[in-house]
């Protein structure tokens, strides 16, 4: 069975552009995860999706957003991005709500 | 507030075993979960222990939970150059498994 896939892999943008990442799940997830991973902030969670509804929400600014499709595929998108945005952002996703999560391998976004 | 700490680094040498410890705060945590992260490379889910377990061993892997102490760990046996990784630990906030909180990871080197 494939992976959750994550696409791009890598991405450059310039500072108050915005940005849409996509993530496939693992055939049969239907819950999407994201995270942030920053080396000073390390792993933060950004939302989670279950059957197209945001479940729950981390403490990130409304630049961050997120939807997920009736195949449960998922995107998220950043707004006016900034500096500090730079970043390798992590899909997971797993069976149901309270299941075992499995990571893509991130996309890793660079702002300049 | 919901916290886990790890040590941020273990050096050891191939063959020895190696003990990576983590601390957690919840104590409505009903998942524990370790994680490994090879560079460039999104989080692989290496096992995780229920919370009305004490121990749990899959193969090279021991993980050890301690629910008074809220403390976990994971021990490789004959640890090899493969394991050079960076290791995260990660509870479940508010008991939902699609937010987990990680800790800052722990870097082990395996020396040859």
């Amino acid at each position: 069975k494939a992976g959750v896939t994550q696409t791009p892999r890598y991405l450059i943008k310039t500072r108050g552009q915005q940005v849409t990442l996509s993530c496939s799940p693992i055939s049969g997830h239907r819950s999407v995860s994201w995270y942030q991973q920053t080396p000073g902030q390390g792993l933060q969670f950004l939302f989670e999706y279950f059957s197209e509804t945001q479940r729950n929400k981390g403490n990130f600014p409304g630049r961050f957003s997120g939807r997920q499709f009736s195949n449960s595929r998922s995107e998220m998108n950043v707004s006016t991005l900034e500096l500090g945005d730079s970043a390798l952002y992590l899909c997971a996703s797993s069976l149901g709500q309270d299941e075992t999560q499995y990571f893509g391998p991130g996309t890793r976004l660079l702002v300049l | 507030g919901e916290d886990v700490e790890q040590s941020l680094f273990l050096s050891v040498r191939e063959g020895d075993s190696s003990v990576i410890n983590c601390t957690y705060t919840d104590s409505s945590s009903t998942y524990l979960y370790w994680y490994k992260q090879e560079p460039g490379a999104g989080l692989q889910l290496l096992t995780y222990i229920f919370s009305n377990m004490d121990m749990k061993q899959d193969q090279r892997l021991t993980v050890l939970l301690n629910k008074k102490d809220k403390h976990l760990s994971l021990r490789i046996a004959d640890t090899q150059t493969g394991d050079s990784a960076i290791y995260f630990c990660a509870d479940v906030r508010g008991g939902s498994q699609g937010n987990l909180i990680f800790g800052k990871g722990t870097k082990l080197s395996v020396k040859p």
